[in-house]
């Protein structure tokens, strides 16, 4: 089983400022079959980013992914106000036995 | 417009068993695999299952193979967890989520349905 693991745990910036978040995985994540969602309080999940690199529908240009193998980002350029959530990386595996899918712990985006 | 409608969640104790079940509809459910993840109350994202469009892949997280059986009636649009030997660490708002066309991520999740396991 793929571990992916999230950094930081908590980070604290202000409106306006880049936020980094990084996902780290225990082993190569094939095809770049890495997802990012951002999740408010209260409500579901939302997808942002599918395939490392590639915006869902409907999301704003300033947030992008990056990265492949192991190691993937997601930045938000400029922090709007309700871009304040809990952010979480997901990889997409199969196996003989079928579907092998992990979440990371998350990284908590907060006001500074 | 798609839309999840998870039901079936509750109290129970521990060692029974429980069935949820997610109602789809806005989109043509035989097109896609679907998903439920749950999370633990103040806690993270845990994916629990998997189901492909015709039910030929199936898949479980460690933590939860042997005890649950996710299933599919596309002629109800409807998907399902059968839950059994219920743990106190299977408490959680259980969430159906539908996969993306590309198959890789989620596009769609219900508002989720708790489970508490409790004597």
């Amino acid at each position: 089983e793929i571990v992916l693991t999230q950094s930081p745990g908590t980070l604290s910036l202000s409106p306006g400022e880049r936020a980094t978040l990084s996902c780290r995985a225990s082993q190569s994540v094939s095809s770049s079959y890495l997802a990012w969602y951002q999740q408010k309080p209260g409500q579901a999940p939302r997808l942002l980013i599918y395939g490392a690199s590639s915006r869902a529908t409907g999301i704003p240009d300033r947030f992008s992914g990056s990265g492949s193998g192991t190691d993937f980002t997601l930045t938000i350029s400029r922090l709007e106000p309700e871009d304040f959530a809990v952010y979480y990386c997901q990889q997409y595996g199969s196996s003989p036995g079928g579907f092998r899918w992990t979440f990371g712990q998350g990284t908590k985006l907060e006001i500074k | 417009e798609v839309q999840l409608v998870e039901s079936g969640g509750g109290l129970v104790q521990p060692g029974r068993s429980l069935r949820l079940s997610c109602a789809a509809s806005g989109f043509t459910f035989d097109d896609y695999a679907m998903h439920w993840v749950r999370q633990a109350p103040g806690k993270g994202l845990e994916w629990v299952s998997g189901i492909s469009w015709n039910s030929g892949s199936i898949g479980y997280a460690d933590s939860v193979k042997g005890r649950f059986t996710i299933s599919r009636d596309n002629a109800k649009n409807s998907l399902y967890l059968q839950m059994n030997s219920l743990r106190a660490e299977d408490t959680a708002l259980y969430y159906c989520a539908k996969e993306t066309d590309y198959g890789d991520s989620l596009d769609y999740w219900g508002q989720g349905t708790l489970v508490t396991v409790s004597s």
